[in-house]
Protein backbone atom coordinates (compact mmCIF):
# COMPACT_ATOMS: atom_id res chain seq x y z
CA UNK A 1 0.00 0.00 0.00
CA UNK A 2 1.29 3.40 -0.91
CA UNK A 3 1.74 5.76 1.96
CA UNK A 4 3.75 7.88 4.28
CA UNK A 5 4.54 6.92 7.39
CA UNK A 6 5.52 9.30 10.73
CA UNK A 7 6.80 7.90 14.31
CA UNK A 8 6.00 8.52 16.97
CA UNK A 9 2.01 9.30 16.11
CA UNK A 10 2.30 11.35 20.12
CA UNK A 11 5.13 12.54 21.83
CA UNK A 12 5.37 14.22 25.10
CA UNK A 13 8.48 15.90 25.99
CA UNK A 14 10.61 18.31 28.15
CA UNK A 15 12.26 22.26 27.12
CA UNK A 16 16.16 21.19 25.65
CA UNK A 17 15.40 17.77 24.81
CA UNK A 18 16.77 16.78 21.64
CA UNK A 19 13.77 14.82 19.71
CA UNK A 20 13.53 13.35 16.41
CA UNK A 21 10.44 12.87 14.25
CA UNK A 22 10.93 9.91 11.34
CA UNK A 23 9.10 10.08 8.23
CA UNK A 24 9.06 7.45 5.49
CA UNK A 25 7.73 6.99 2.28
CA UNK A 26 7.08 4.01 -0.16
CA UNK A 27 6.04 5.58 -3.43
CA UNK A 28 9.54 6.65 -4.71
CA UNK A 29 8.74 10.61 -4.10
CA UNK A 30 11.90 12.95 -5.12
CA UNK A 31 9.75 15.89 -3.15
CA UNK A 32 9.15 15.55 0.27
CA UNK A 33 8.00 18.06 3.22
CA UNK A 34 7.10 18.48 6.61
CA UNK A 35 4.30 20.99 8.11
CA UNK A 36 2.57 22.15 11.49
CA UNK A 37 -0.49 22.59 12.06
CA UNK A 38 -1.98 25.55 15.01
CA UNK A 39 -5.13 26.37 15.03
CA UNK A 40 -6.24 29.48 13.21
CA UNK A 41 -2.77 29.77 11.37
CA UNK A 42 -3.50 26.45 9.00
CA UNK A 43 -0.32 24.64 8.04
CA UNK A 44 2.31 26.07 7.24
CA UNK A 45 5.57 24.13 5.73
CA UNK A 46 8.77 24.27 7.64
CA UNK A 47 10.63 22.13 5.30
CA UNK A 48 11.12 20.47 1.81
CA UNK A 49 13.58 18.60 -0.06
CA UNK A 50 13.40 18.09 -3.55
CA UNK A 51 15.34 15.09 -3.76
CA UNK A 52 18.37 13.49 -2.01
CA UNK A 53 20.81 15.56 0.30
CA UNK A 54 18.48 18.41 -1.16
CA UNK A 55 16.52 20.72 1.57
CA UNK A 56 15.55 23.84 1.73
CA UNK A 57 13.84 25.85 4.45
CA UNK A 58 9.99 26.43 4.12
CA UNK A 59 8.06 29.16 5.68
CA UNK A 60 8.94 28.43 9.40
CA UNK A 61 12.41 26.98 9.77
CA UNK A 62 13.46 28.42 13.05
CA UNK A 63 14.27 25.73 15.40
CA UNK A 64 14.28 22.48 13.52
CA UNK A 65 16.73 20.40 11.14
CA UNK A 66 16.02 18.07 8.51
CA UNK A 67 18.58 15.58 6.39
CA UNK A 68 17.67 13.42 3.41
CA UNK A 69 20.34 11.02 2.72
CA UNK A 70 18.44 8.51 0.94
CA UNK A 71 15.03 9.31 -0.92
CA UNK A 72 12.48 7.52 1.29
CA UNK A 73 13.43 9.24 4.72
CA UNK A 74 13.12 12.76 5.69
CA UNK A 75 13.37 13.03 9.52
CA UNK A 76 12.74 16.43 11.18
CA UNK A 77 14.85 16.64 14.47
CA UNK A 78 14.03 19.23 17.09
CA UNK A 79 17.78 20.03 18.40
CA UNK A 80 16.31 21.73 21.80
CA UNK A 81 12.86 21.63 21.67
CA UNK A 82 10.50 24.71 23.01
CA UNK A 83 6.87 24.94 24.40
CA UNK A 84 6.45 27.23 20.86
CA UNK A 85 6.73 23.82 19.04
CA UNK A 86 4.02 22.31 20.40
CA UNK A 87 1.64 21.64 17.21
CA UNK A 88 0.80 18.67 15.11
CA UNK A 89 3.46 18.10 12.73
CA UNK A 90 2.66 16.71 9.18
CA UNK A 91 4.91 15.08 6.93
CA UNK A 92 3.91 15.12 2.94
CA UNK A 93 5.49 13.37 -0.03
CA UNK A 94 4.56 14.34 -4.17
CA UNK A 95 5.74 13.25 -7.30
CA UNK A 96 3.70 15.13 -10.28
CA UNK A 97 0.22 16.76 -8.98
CA UNK A 98 -0.59 14.74 -6.24
CA UNK A 99 0.74 15.52 -2.87
CA UNK A 100 0.70 12.69 0.10
CA UNK A 101 0.20 13.71 3.45
CA UNK A 102 1.34 11.02 6.78
CA UNK A 103 -0.79 10.65 9.70
CA UNK A 104 0.77 13.46 11.69
CA UNK A 105 2.63 13.69 15.02
CA UNK A 106 0.97 15.48 17.71
CA UNK A 107 3.70 16.89 19.96
CA UNK A 108 3.79 18.32 23.53
CA UNK A 109 6.91 20.06 24.73
CA UNK A 110 6.78 21.40 28.24
CA UNK B 1 3.36 37.42 -0.52
CA UNK B 2 1.36 34.22 -1.47
CA UNK B 3 -1.63 34.34 0.22
CA UNK B 4 -4.99 31.79 0.51
CA UNK B 5 -7.81 32.71 1.99
CA UNK B 6 -10.96 30.52 3.45
CA UNK B 7 -14.16 30.90 5.51
CA UNK B 8 -13.63 29.52 8.29
CA UNK B 9 -17.47 27.75 9.00
CA UNK B 10 -20.04 26.64 6.76
CA UNK B 11 -22.84 24.80 8.30
CA UNK B 12 -25.25 22.89 6.30
CA UNK B 13 -28.24 19.73 6.51
CA UNK B 14 -28.02 16.44 4.85
CA UNK B 15 -29.02 16.40 1.75
CA UNK B 16 -28.19 20.08 1.00
CA UNK B 17 -25.03 20.92 -0.97
CA UNK B 18 -22.25 22.45 0.41
CA UNK B 19 -20.07 24.48 -1.25
CA UNK B 20 -16.64 25.62 0.07
CA UNK B 21 -14.73 28.91 -0.98
CA UNK B 22 -11.53 30.01 -1.19
CA UNK B 23 -9.16 32.86 -2.79
CA UNK B 24 -5.72 33.20 -3.35
CA UNK B 25 -3.36 35.88 -4.40
CA UNK B 26 -0.48 34.25 -6.85
CA UNK B 27 -1.52 33.87 -10.43
CA UNK B 28 0.93 32.01 -11.56
CA UNK B 29 -0.32 29.23 -9.44
CA UNK B 30 0.03 25.95 -11.49
CA UNK B 31 -2.53 23.60 -9.67
CA UNK B 32 -4.97 23.91 -6.82
CA UNK B 33 -5.95 21.57 -4.24
CA UNK B 34 -8.62 20.34 -2.27
CA UNK B 35 -7.62 18.63 1.20
CA UNK B 36 -9.94 17.22 3.44
CA UNK B 37 -8.95 16.66 7.39
CA UNK B 38 -11.73 14.41 9.17
CA UNK B 39 -11.01 14.72 13.39
CA UNK B 40 -7.69 13.83 14.69
CA UNK B 41 -6.54 12.30 11.34
CA UNK B 42 -4.21 13.98 8.39
CA UNK B 43 -4.77 15.84 5.18
CA UNK B 44 -6.57 13.69 2.52
CA UNK B 45 -6.20 14.53 -0.99
CA UNK B 46 -9.82 15.09 -2.32
CA UNK B 47 -9.57 16.67 -6.26
CA UNK B 48 -6.96 19.05 -7.67
CA UNK B 49 -7.58 21.38 -10.65
CA UNK B 50 -4.82 22.85 -13.29
CA UNK B 51 -4.67 26.34 -13.31
CA UNK B 52 -6.04 26.25 -17.35
CA UNK B 53 -9.35 24.41 -16.70
CA UNK B 54 -12.24 26.27 -15.55
CA UNK B 55 -13.86 23.30 -13.57
CA UNK B 56 -13.63 19.64 -12.81
CA UNK B 57 -16.39 17.00 -11.58
CA UNK B 58 -15.37 13.75 -9.86
CA UNK B 59 -18.70 12.00 -8.62
CA UNK B 60 -20.27 14.64 -6.05
CA UNK B 61 -17.57 16.75 -6.49
CA UNK B 62 -17.49 20.07 -8.53
CA UNK B 63 -14.34 22.44 -8.43
CA UNK B 64 -14.95 25.70 -10.17
CA UNK B 65 -12.01 28.07 -10.47
CA UNK B 66 -12.24 31.61 -11.52
CA UNK B 67 -8.43 32.32 -12.55
CA UNK B 68 -9.61 36.27 -13.34
CA UNK B 69 -10.69 36.56 -9.77
CA UNK B 70 -8.21 34.40 -8.21
CA UNK B 71 -11.58 32.07 -7.16
CA UNK B 72 -12.00 28.74 -6.27
CA UNK B 73 -14.86 26.77 -5.25
CA UNK B 74 -15.53 23.49 -4.13
CA UNK B 75 -19.15 22.06 -4.21
CA UNK B 76 -20.06 18.44 -2.39
CA UNK B 77 -23.57 17.67 -3.55
CA UNK B 78 -26.00 15.75 -1.50
CA UNK B 79 -23.79 16.58 1.47
CA UNK B 80 -23.48 13.46 4.33
CA UNK B 81 -22.55 13.52 7.79
CA UNK B 82 -19.48 11.53 7.03
CA UNK B 83 -18.73 15.00 4.92
CA UNK B 84 -18.19 16.70 8.47
CA UNK B 85 -14.42 17.41 8.37
CA UNK B 86 -12.25 20.88 7.24
CA UNK B 87 -11.26 21.54 4.30
CA UNK B 88 -8.24 22.87 2.88
CA UNK B 89 -7.95 24.77 -0.21
CA UNK B 90 -3.99 24.86 -1.42
CA UNK B 91 -2.17 26.24 -4.28
CA UNK B 92 1.23 25.45 -5.94
CA UNK B 93 3.67 27.70 -7.56
CA UNK B 94 7.03 26.64 -8.78
CA UNK B 95 9.65 29.30 -8.83
CA UNK B 96 13.06 28.99 -9.48
CA UNK B 97 13.61 28.29 -5.68
CA UNK B 98 11.50 25.10 -6.06
CA UNK B 99 8.03 24.64 -5.51
CA UNK B 100 5.43 25.06 -2.36
CA UNK B 101 2.05 24.62 -1.78
CA UNK B 102 0.18 27.15 0.37
CA UNK B 103 -2.52 26.09 2.56
CA UNK B 104 -5.54 27.64 3.27
CA UNK B 105 -6.62 28.63 7.26
CA UNK B 106 -8.91 25.48 6.45
CA UNK B 107 -12.98 25.49 6.67
CA UNK B 108 -14.73 23.31 9.23
CA UNK B 109 -17.77 22.18 7.04
CA UNK B 110 -20.17 20.67 9.68
CA UNK B 111 -23.45 18.70 8.29
CA UNK B 112 -26.58 18.03 10.58
CA UNK B 113 -29.30 15.44 9.88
Amino acid sequence: EAQVTQNPRYLITVTGKKLTVTCSQNMNHEYMSWYRQDPGLGLRQIYYSMNVEVTDKGDVPEGYKVSRKEKRNFPLILESPSPNQTSLYFCASRQYNEQFFGPGTRLTVL
Amino acid sequence: GEDVEQSLFLSVREGDSSVINCTYTDSSSTYLYWYKQEPGAGLQLLTYIFSNMDMKQDQRLTVLLNKKDKHLSLRIADTQTGDSAIYFCAERFDNQAGTALIFGKGTTLSVSS
